[in-house]
């Protein structure tokens, strides 16, 4: 069955500290991933997707995140925090069986950042 | 705001009550999905539509829960005879069709929050 593991529920960081959230997915076929950000009271927000080509997708606010298919991962990085980046993170896959259109979340990955 | 708009925000019922949750898209989507989002997990697919046709219903939880979209704008979720492990929070989101070789998007609501005591 398809699923998306998270690998860290709860990240504490100061600010300026850089960031690695990792996520690995189970799936068979062709991917589409994402990573979706919900800050407190607010909506689930698309933080950036990657479909096909560069492995390595720059989303908003500086955020990046690499696509390594050998190892089922779509790790979510940024060098340096900001205390607005305290937020709820969510790694999602959607694959062609699907027609791209269910996405899978991961658990989510609950961020504080300490001024 | 444009963005996807959910109603009502807050629904608290009593076991056993029905409950029916409305959602209206963005204008130019004709994808809408249904997720429900329990603590500390991450989103759950449901159900999704494209226009008013309901192309994979094999999420829902149970018999008790349904959605409609009449006619390929808003769309309605209802839970019958509501038990209080229904209490989550329940998303919707809209998208564009997919594209060649990959999907668009989802965008998402602010979600109804439903308690059943």
């Amino acid at each position: 069955a398809q699923s998306v593991s998270q690998h860290n529920h709860h990240v504490i960081l100061s600010e300026a500290a850089s960031l690695e959230l990792g996520c690995n997915y189970s799936y068979g076929g062709t991917v589409n991933l994402f990573w979706y950000v919900q800050y407190p009271g607010q909506h689930l927000q698309l933080l950036l997707k990657y479909f096909s080509g560069d492995p390595l997708v720059k989303g908003i606010k500086g955020f990046e995140a690499e696509f390594i298919k050998s190892k089922f991962s779509f790790n979510l990085r940024k060098p340096s925090v900001q205390w607005s980046d305290t937020a709820e993170y969510f790694c999602a896959v959607s694959g062609i069986s699907g027609g791209y259109n269910k996405l899978i979340f991961g658990a989510g990955t609950r961020l504080a950042v300490h001024p | 705001d444009t963005g996807v708009s959910q109603d009502p925000r807050h629904k608290i019922t009593k076991r056993g009550q029905n409950v029916t949750f409305r959602c209206d898209p963005i204008s130019e989507h004709n994808r809408l999905y249904w997720y429900r989002q329990t603590l500390g997990q991450g989103p759950e697919f449901l159900t999704y539509f494209q226009n008013e046709a309901q192309l994979e219903k094999s999420r829902l939880l149970s018999d008790r829960f349904s959605a409609e979209r009449p006619k390929g704008s808003f769309s309605t979720l209802e839970i019958q005879r509501t038990e209080q492990g229904d209490s989550a929070m329940y998303l919707c989101a809209s998208s564009l069709p997919s594209g060649q070789g990959g999907g668009s998007p989802l965008h998402f609501g602010n979600g109804t929050r439903l308690t059943v005591t």
